[in-house]
């Protein structure tokens, strides 16, 4: 079956300016992960959903960054007056959820380039 | 405050033998741990879970040790193959099921 998707791929974007990364989860997923790898370093939590709960929004780093989850399925990841240091590769990951397993399926991720 | 680390950046070993890959946490409330293997311009995928009511866990040629007094897992690759080089990350998870993730480790097996 298909597994988690997300585009761009790669998304090259000038300093200042917004960017909208996509993530569709696996069909019948309820919880959906974001998380941001940069060189170096390894996966940093930026924010989890949970079925129809409150977003777990606690490694948001800065209010430049948001995320919505529209219908329980597609998630989109916003960053607002994008900085250098926001450049990193962008991972999303879907599980079945709470209670039923912590095995969670990633997506290839976008590569964000801010210049 | 990094919750999971992997001291060890990089790991050879010769094909055949035993690739032993180490992760230590802090955190005495996690209660799952998982290994994840990730190829370059991949994401990670999910390769072998412990939950912490358990010390050991086996899945062929991998098999996860988990010592909660000393809040150190393992994983153990026997025999290591060229296919396995990759980067694996271990990643630690609450109950609310936040996880959290260690730095990798690179490794290489040699052929």
């Amino acid at each position: 079956g298909a597994g988690v998707s997300q585009s761009p791929s790669n998304k090259v974007t000038e300093k200042g300016k917004d960017v909208e990364l996509r993530c569709d989860p696996i069909s019948g997923h309820t919880a959906l992960y974001w998380y941001r790898q940069s060189l170096g370093q390894g996966l940093e939590f930026l924010i989890y959903f949970q079925g129809n709960s409150a977003p777990d929004k606690s490694g948001l780093p800065s209010d430049r960054f948001s995320a919505e989850r529209t219908g329980g399925s597609v998630s989109t990841l916003t960053i607002q007056r994008t900085q250098q240091e926001d450049s990193a590769v962008y991972l999303c990951a879907s599980s079945l959820g709470v209670g039923l397993s912590y095995e969670q399926y990633f997506g290839p991720g976008t590569r964000l380039t801010v210049t | 405050d990094q919750q999971v680390k992997q001291n060890s950046p990089s790991l050879s070993v010769q094909e055949g033998r035993i690739s032993i890959l180490n992760c230590d946490y802090t955190n005495s409330m996690f209660d799952y741990f998982l290994w994840y293997k990730k190829y370059p311009a991949e994401g990670p995928t999910f390769l072998i879970s412990i939950s912490s009511i358990k010390d050991k866990n086996e899945d062929g040629r991998f098999t996860v040790f988990l010592n909660k007094s000393a809040k150190h897992l393992s994983l153990h690759i026997v025999p290591s193959q060229p296919g396995d080089s990759a980067v694996y990350f271990c990643a630690a998870a609450t109950t609310g099921n936040q996880f959290y993730f260690g730095t990798g480790t690179s490794l290489t097996v040699i052929p």
